[in-house]
């Protein structure tokens, strides 16, 4: 079995605050990859990051962050000085040897 | 560019028509998805096919089923809408299991109402 669990339903923050949106996930296949992806008002997918399972290494990008802890099964993804425009749902994703599923998603509000 | 195309952006159907909701993706993708997005529930996937002519069940197939007769074209039908299929479908593809890449490519969405 697959699955991806993100506990946080909605989150608000004040702008300029740091916000982590939390990602546990399930699977049995050995080699898989994990995915955040942003869904803003407009409705679109827009895609943010890509790790595969055999690379723990955590990464930065801008003001974004993602901790990849294998041990705990967690994938864990940081904005830092969270600003208005950060505002939507984000997803995160696993794929396994072929099916992709999907979090119910973490809807972040940031508040000016 | 990836460009997955979904035919119908908005759709309004009645009780008991059949229902076909097209994908076209133009990157020679093998695996395509389709996934229907409601408040609360996330996506959940409803079909996948890694093939022409391969499919396989998702995590929610009743009421649904797909067809796969060229590559790039992935087609769900929806049998006889119910009321309970409002909803948005996304059609989503990628590329073979750790080929290149494997970011999952999306289409803007069909916003499906039964009514």
């Amino acid at each position: 079995a697959q699955k991806v669990t993100q506990a946080q339903t909605e989150i608000s923050v004040v702008e300029k605050e740091d916000v982590t949106l939390d990602c546990v996930y399930e699977t049995r296949d050995t080699t898989y990859y994990l995915f955040w992806y942003k869904q803003p008002p407009s409705g679109e997918l827009v895609f943010l990051i890509r790790r595969n399972s055999f690379d723990e290494q955590n990464e930065i990008s801008g003001r974004y962050s993602w901790n990849f802890q294998k041990s705990t099964s967690s994938f864990n993804f940081t904005i830092t000085a969270s600003q208005v425009v950060d505002s939507a749902v984000y997803f995160c994703a696993l794929r396994g040897y072929q099916k992709v599923t999907f979090g119910t998603g973490t809807k972040l509000q940031v508040i000016p | 560019d990836v460009k997955v195309t979904q035919s119908s952006r908005y759709l309004v159907k009645r009780t008991g028509e059949k229902v076909f909701l097209e994908c076209v993706q133009d990157m020679d993708h093998e695996n395509m998805f389709w996934y229907r997005q409601d408040p609360g529930l996330g996506l959940r996937l409803i079909y996948f096919s890694y093939d022409v002519k391969m499919k396989e069940k998702g995590d929610i197939p009743e009421g649904y089923s797909v067809s796969r007769e060229k590559k790039e074209r992935f087609s769900l039908i929806l049998e006889s809408a119910s009321t309970n299929q409002t909803s948005m479908y996304l059609c989503a593809s990628t590329d073979s299991p750790w080929r290149t890449g494997n970011t999952i490519y999306f289409g803007e969405g069909s916003w499906l109402t039964v009514v």
